[in-house]
């Protein structure tokens, strides 16, 4: 079946530091890759829509210049925390969806947990 | 605007006892897929079952049911004859405008569900 590779599984750095992380849909193109995050034992909330070759839709509070997704093609989108502080810990879940149809789940990567000392 | 609520925060259950996790959403678009999703700790996120809002019949998938009443715009997720492996948290979620590439899922809450022995 479809499957989502993203990477790293986890991360620990120093304040200040810039974090990569990304998403790849492994056997299928993925034109809209979707990012979510999620607090401790919180619900996922979508921070933004990534779209292959064009500039990413984000959600109301997300910052952009925070937060920057670029989806380079139609199998890879990269979330770059960028100085990331202790408040962007937390755990960042990227998806995918392998078509257009109603009926298509939403494969999700296996998540990476951030931590920011 | 779509909303999706779950009100049960936690539940337990005995093993092999069946289950039913609430699900309430609201949507004016008449074109919507409600999705369920299993998240063990481990983190990653696992598609159960889909329901189509011009879905004639309930879903099912295994020893999952949807219980999808749409006048009272409810999607209960059923798991029958529960395992110790089920113990998780449970989200429903739900996608508007189902044939947009763009067109995003929003989650629940959650309901956490542990299953005794």
């Amino acid at each position: 079946g479809a499957v989502v590779s993203q990477h790293p599984s986890r991360v620990i750095c120093k304040s200040g530091t810039s974090v990569k992380i990304e998403c790849r849909s492994l056997d299928f193109q993925a034109t809209t890759m979707f990012w979510y995050r999620q607090f401790p034992k919180k619900s996922l909330m979508l921070m933004a829509t990534s779209n292959e070759g064009s500039k990413a839709t984000y959600e109301q509070g997300v910052e952009k210049d925070k937060f920057l997704i670029n989806h380079a093609s139609l199998t890879l989108s990269t979330l770059t925390v960028t100085s990331a502080h202790p408040e962007d810990s937390s755990f960042y879940i990227c998806s995918a969806r392998s078509g257009t149809g109603a009926r298509q789940p939403q494969h999700f990567g296996d998540g990476t947990r951030l931590s920011i000392l | 605007a779509q909303k999706i609520t779950q009100t049960q925060p936690g539940m337990f259950v005995q093993e092999k006892e069946a289950v039913t996790l609430d699900c309430t959403y609201d949507t004016s678009d008449p074109s919507y897929g409600l999705f369920w999703y299993k998240q063990p700790s481990s983190g990653e996120m696992i598609f159960l079952i889909y329901q189509g809002s011009y879905d004639q019949q309930n879903a099912t998938e295994g020893r999952y049911s949807l219980n999808f009443q749409k006048a009272r715009k409810s999607a209960n997720l059923v798991i029958s004859a529960s395992q110790l492996g089920d113990s998780a948290m449970y989200f429903c979620a739900m996608r508007e405008a189902g044939y947009s590439s763009a067109s995003k899922i929003i989650f629940g809450s959650g309901t956490r569900l542990s299953i005794r022995p």
